[in-house]
């Protein structure tokens, strides 16, 4: 039972264009959100996240947006650099609880 | 500043043979644990969490364990590798934060069974 799931595999972007990579989640219990960032045999790197009182938080080129009702969250990158080509992954969690749960990922490729 | 170390990076074992990865967390105490697992093609999969020393929470049944016998170490073992358990496996923690904060991970360790 996915309850978190990212329906995208892969996205190619051209350089300097928008990115964006969505992720959708099942239980409204989860109240933070996360976006990470993996290279090949490397661990995840965090990139951004927002919390569920919030609809927007933005980082430099990277601005995360959580639609409650809709239980989707989406990462924007814009411009888009080749450096960004990476594995995406979502990650939700109830506050009060320990459970981290990802999606599957997203690879993005950034074409330059 | 926190930082976390795992060990060893890459390993090689036959089908049968026991595990034992391990995982430190350096500046900071009392941090909640994670051992999660990506297998070939597909996501973070949590398979053990904990909060203190000696408490375990399992995520999934498998023929893995994991204890954690000092407050920012924790080891992941087997007793008889399965080849099903090839993966890249990832250490992580979180602080004890009043409000919920981020997860940071190690550099990982790729298990490769034969």
């Amino acid at each position: 039972d996915q309850q978190v799931k990212q329906n995208s595999p892969s996205l190619s972007v051209q350089e300097g264009r928008i990115s964006i990579l969505n992720c959708d989640y099942t239980n409204s219990m989860f109240d933070y959100f996360l976006w990470y960032k993996k290279y090949p045999a490397e661990g995840p790197t965090f990139l951004i996240s927002i919390s569920s009182i919030k609809d927007k938080n933005e980082d430099g080129r990277f601005t995360v947006f959580l639609n409650k009702s809709a239980k989707h969250l989406s990462l924007h990158i814009v411009p888009s650099q080749p450096g960004d080509s990476a594995v995406y992954f979502c990650a939700v969690i109830t506050s009060g609880t320990y459970k981290y749960i990802f999606g599957t990922g997203t690879r993005l490729k950034v074409l330059a | 500043s926190q930082t976390i170390h795992q060990w060893p990076a890459t390993l090689v074992q036959p089908v049968g043979s026991p595990l034992s990865l391990e995982c430190t967390v350096e500046g900071t105490s009392n941090p909640n644990l994670y051992w999660y697992r990506q297998a070939a093609g597909r996501g973070l999969q949590l398979l053990f969490y904990s909060v203190g020393i000696g408490q375990i929470s399992s995520e999934v049944p498998q023929n893995l364990s994991a204890s954690r016998p000092q407050d920012r170490q924790f080891i992941l073992s087997s007793k008889k590798l399965l080849l099903s358990d090839s993966g890249f496996y990832l250490c992580a923690w979180s602080g004890d934060y009043l409000f919920t904060g981020e997860l940071f991970f190690g550099e990982g360790s790729r298990l490769t069974v034969l």
